[in-house]
């Protein structure tokens, strides 16, 4: 069955680094998306991405974040330069067409220190 | 702005009981309601997709209903079992197109 993969599963950096976590989307999918997770806290939607482009983004969702499909395939979040409280759990999303169902990677526990 | 409020918090139930999580939002303007199981510490797994002009789906032991007017949905597990131990997250769509999460409600269910 098709799955949205992502990698690395753990990542930990040091405040002030850079980072970027990696996602394959489904292969026929046009939509993706990225979200976090807070320990104990609710998934919050970060961006969407359609036709090369940002189609909506959130107020997290600041200068310091970028996105990036650099290829037919892959799909990345970088975070320029990493802060305490960027410490989640980061989930990558696709969907075949807007507003469809979204199948969710495993996601990468980015942890900064 | 929309808010998601999944209760109870936490639900401890014998195998083979029926059960029903509760998932209620603030603004009816919903495109669809997606539900998913999230394990300890791995990703979210879809469970069902209603869409707003739906009243229920369902899939196996699971059946969630959507009374959009009101800002409630619900999903019942029948004949629950071990495996089902996780937590259940409700998400609800809006026009533009991202998915709002509740907090989950975590179930534990006992052999």
């Amino acid at each position: 069955e098709p799955e949205v993969t992502q990698t690395p599963s753990h990542q930990v950096t040091q405040m002030g680094q850079e980072v970027i976590l990696r996602c394959v989307p489904i292969s026929n999918h046009l939509y993706f998306y990225w979200y976090r997770q807070i320990l104990g806290q609710k998934v919050e939607f970060l961006v969407s991405f359609y036709n090369n482009e940002i189609s909506e983004k959130s107020e997290i969702f600041d200068d310091q974040f970028s996105v990036e499909r650099p290829d037919g395939s892959n799909f990345t979040l970088k975070i320029r330069s990493t802060k305490l409280e960027d410490s989640a759990m980061y989930f990558c999303a696709s969907s075949d067409n807007w507003g469809t169902e979204a199948f969710f990677g495993q996601g990468t526990r980015l942890t900064v220190v | 702005k929309q808010e998601v409020t999944q209760i109870p918090a936490a639900l401890s139930v014998p195998e083979g009981e029926n059960l029903v999580l509760n998932c209620s939002f603030t603004d009816s303007a919903i495109y669809n309601l997606q539900w998913f199981r999230q394990d300890p510490g791995k990703g979210l797994t879809s469970l069902l997709l209603i869409q707003s002009s739906q009243r229920e789906q369902t899939s196996g032991r699971l059946n969630a209903s959507l009374d959009k007017s009101s800002g409630r949905s619900t999903l019942y597990i029948a004949a629950s079992q071990p495996g089902d131990s996780a937590t259940y997250l409700c998400a609800v769509r809006n026009q533009g197109g991202k998915l709002i999460f509740g907090q989950g409600t975590e179930l534990s269910v006992k052999p």
